[in-house]
């Protein structure tokens, strides 16, 4: 089966950084998104990865790693804004979106 | 990028009432869009596929019947969700899938929120 993994829940400090980890196992590969969503809003892009390495935009940066299954995404001077849950979403073979359950970032003072 | 609309933006409906939801692409043509539900605290979770022209392609344990997709045009599909009961208040939220640059990237609306009463 298709399977995508990102922990739940994650608790940050206002001006640290922070990374959010996502392994995926799915039939095939043709990309990787990562969305954030405010709660009670629709889902938004930040990055998209389609080759190995890394993809740095402002503050946020993903990683992508083919071989192993693996992306993060990077969160540098985090802002009480970012709390937001942050999703990981594969695109497989049949070009279907396979979404990862959400990871919750809670940012604290 | 691309953008989305979605009509109404919250709707509040009777038990027993159908209820209508657009899903438009704006500025580009979708031949495939998606259509998500999302409880509080849960996970966005597939409900259908709407291809242009085409029937919609449901997850399973989604009533097709009480689901009624139509995808008419390249910038249109809508939901209907029929004989609407109180279990069915969520947040519902479309996407339009842009072939344009290959990504295969989904641009979401903005959800709508149905309480049945």
């Amino acid at each position: 089966g298709q399977n995508i993994d990102q922990p739940t829940e994650m608790t940050a400090t206002e001006g640290a950084i922070v990374q959010i980890n996502c392994t995926y196992q799915t039939s095939g590969f043709n990309g990787l998104f990562w969305y954030q969503q405010h709660a009670g809003e629709a889902p938004t892009f930040l990055s998209y990865n389609v080759l190995d390495g890394l993809e740095e935009k402002g503050r946020f940066s993903s990683f992508l790693s083919r071989s192993k299954g693996y992306s993060y995404l990077l969160l540098k001077e985090l802002q009480m804004k970012d709390s937001a849950s942050y999703l990981c979403a594969v695109i497989d073979s049949n070009y279907q979106l396979i979404w990862g359950a959400g990871t919750k970032l809670i940012i604290k003072p | 990028g691309a953008v989305v609309s979605q009509h109404p933006s919250w709707v509040i409906c009777k038990s027993g009432t159908s209820v209508k939801i657009e899903c438009r692409s704006l500025d580009f043509q979708a031949t495939t869009m998606f259509w998500y539900r999302q409880f509080p605290k849960q996970s966005l979770m597939l409900m259908a596929t709407s291809n242009e022209g085409s029937k919609a392609t449901y997850e399973q344990g989604v009533e097709k019947d009480k689901f009624l997709i139509n995808h008419a045009s390249l910038t249109l599909s809508t939901l209907t969700v029929t004989s609407a009961h109180p279990e069915d208040s969520s947040f519902y939220i479309c996407s339009a899938r842009d072939e344009r640059e290959g990504t295969y990237e989904q641009y979401f609306g903005p959800g709508t929120r149905l309480t049945v009463t």
